[in-house]
């Protein structure tokens, strides 16, 4: 997966809970990106990461927050989590101009 | 929401035969990416059309892409069991967060 990795690649938490899910490239490269899938609506974007300490909302931002204080690194954090946050979580990265992606595998996430 | 739409939501042929699936979106856009994805695994990306070109083509696939319509196709031919996934159109648009928008994706299944 493009010298992605995302950790956990599995987890079950409670409501209210915070939940934070690693993203790591050894690509430097200077963009990042998280997304969510769900049924019926493809990915969505969530955050992005245009450098180290650089972030942006994307689409379906609220009751997330993200960080990046190393290139190779990229954290999404669930405050409180909800049941309506269970997804699977997708990172990427990409380049510029052309914004071709490379994903992770994915971690699944489930709040109950 | 920017998202775009693809069509069908699923599709089953049987090995050998050719596989059309199509992506319509609703912004300006830069470039059209075709993406796919296999079961429990992240996105990789297949091919990619600049909004000024009509038709690429790349080993089995052929992408064609009508910006009067916002529409675009993705074909495979002579399809095999190994081309069973998900197929997911993206587009870049032409404002400034130079972000990807993804369809809500083609299920292929090939039967053998």
């Amino acid at each position: 997966d493009a010298g992605i990795t995302q950790s956990p690649r599995h987890k079950v938490t409670e409501t209210g809970t915070p939940v934070t899910l690693r993203c790591h490239q050894t690509e430097n490269h200077r963009y990042m990106y998280w997304y969510r899938q769900d049924p019926g609506h493809g990915l969505r974007l969530i955050h992005y990461s245009y450098g180290v300490k650089d972030t942006d909302k994307g689409e379906v931002s609220d009751g997330y927050s993200v960080s990046r204080s190393k290139t190779e690194d990229f954290l999404l954090t669930l405050e409180s989590a909800t049941s309506s946050q269970t997804s699977v979580y997708f990172c990427a990265i990409g380049g510029q101009p052309k914004n071709i992606q490379y994903f992770g595998a994915g971690t699944r996430l489930s709040v109950l | 929401s920017q998202q775009g739409e693809e069509d069908p939501q699923a599709l089953s042929i049987q090995e050998g035969e050719n596989a059309t699936m199509n992506c319509s979106y609703k912004t300006s856009i830069n470039n059209l990416q075709w993406y796919r994805q296999n079961s429990g695994r992240g996105l990789v990306h297949l091919i990619l059309i600049r909004s000024n070109e009509r038709e690429k083509h790349s080993g089995r696939l052929r992408v064609t892409l009508d910006t009067s319509k916002k529409s675009s196709s993705l074909l495979i031919t002579a399809s095999r069991a190994a081309d069973t996934a998900s197929y997911f159109c993206a587009t870049l648009d032409q404002t400034g967060a130079n972000n990807l928008f993804f369809g809500t994706g083609t299920r292929l299944t090939v039967i053998p």
